[in-house]
């Protein structure tokens, strides 16, 4: 079956534009993730989701930063006034569930770059 | 909070010799601990997990161990090979999230 899938797969964006990130999990996974990563660093939370409700919305660095999952299924990133700082690699994960045992499977990720 | 500490130095190994990654943790020791590969351009790719009551784990070439008492997990490769050539990834949960390192870049020479 597929995988988990994020579109586009390179975003280039001017400071200040708003940008939108896409993500389609696996089908039936529940919990979904968004994560950033920089260079040479490991990724970082920012949101997860239980269904469509945000089950946790701390990692997101500031109010310029939304996501949503309207039907429990695909989730969209939404990044307001961006700002070079935002530029990074934004990744969306999925799995069956949220307990802790439950191996996340990964998207290849967004490249946002903000000029 | 966590801490998660990966030697941020690139490992270089001899194909065929035996691969060991360090993965430290600051506090508390997680109930899990999760090992995930990833190659450039591309998202982590789930490897291995070991709960806390666990000392080792194995699957085919790769072996994990876990001491809750070093506040350390292992991971070895074996008969490493060249496609072995990526980045490890350690990461544990806490409150509902997944805290990473920042990962150990391994090259397996031939």
């Amino acid at each position: 079956g597929a995988g988990v899938s994020q579109t586009p797969s390179n975003k280039v964006t001017e400071k200040g534009k708003y940008v939108e990130l896409r993500c389609d999990p696996i089908s039936g996974h529940t919990a979904l993730y968004w994560y950033r990563q920089s260079l040479g660093q490991g990724p970082e939370f920012l949101i997860y989701f239980q269904g469509t409700g945000a089950a946790d919305d701390s990692g997101l660095p500031n109010d310029r930063f939304f996501a949503v999952r309207p039907e429990g299924s695909v989730s969209t990133l939404k990044i307001q006034r961006t700002e070079r700082g935002d530029s990074a690699v934004y990744l969306c994960a999925s799995a069956l569930g949220l307990a802790d045992y439950n191996e996340q499977f990964f998207g290849p990720g967004t490249r946002l770059t903000v000029l | 909070s966590q801490k998660i500490e990966q030697n941020s130095e690139a490992l270089n190994i001899q194909e065929g010799k035996t691969a060991t990654l360090t993965c430290n943790y600051t506090n508390y020791s997680p109930a899990y601990l999760q090992w995930y590969r990833q190659d450039p351009g591309r998202g982590p790719v789930f490897l291995l997990l070991i709960r806390e009551n666990e000392k080792e784990k194995r699957k085919e070439r790769l072996k994990v161990t876990f001491d809750t008492t070093l506040k350390q997990s292992l991971f070895h490769i074996t008969a490493s090979q060249p496609a072995d050539s990526a980045t490890y990834l350690c990461a544990l949960l806490e409150d509902y999230q997944l805290i990473w390192g920042a990962g150990t870049k391994l090259i397996i020479k031939p």
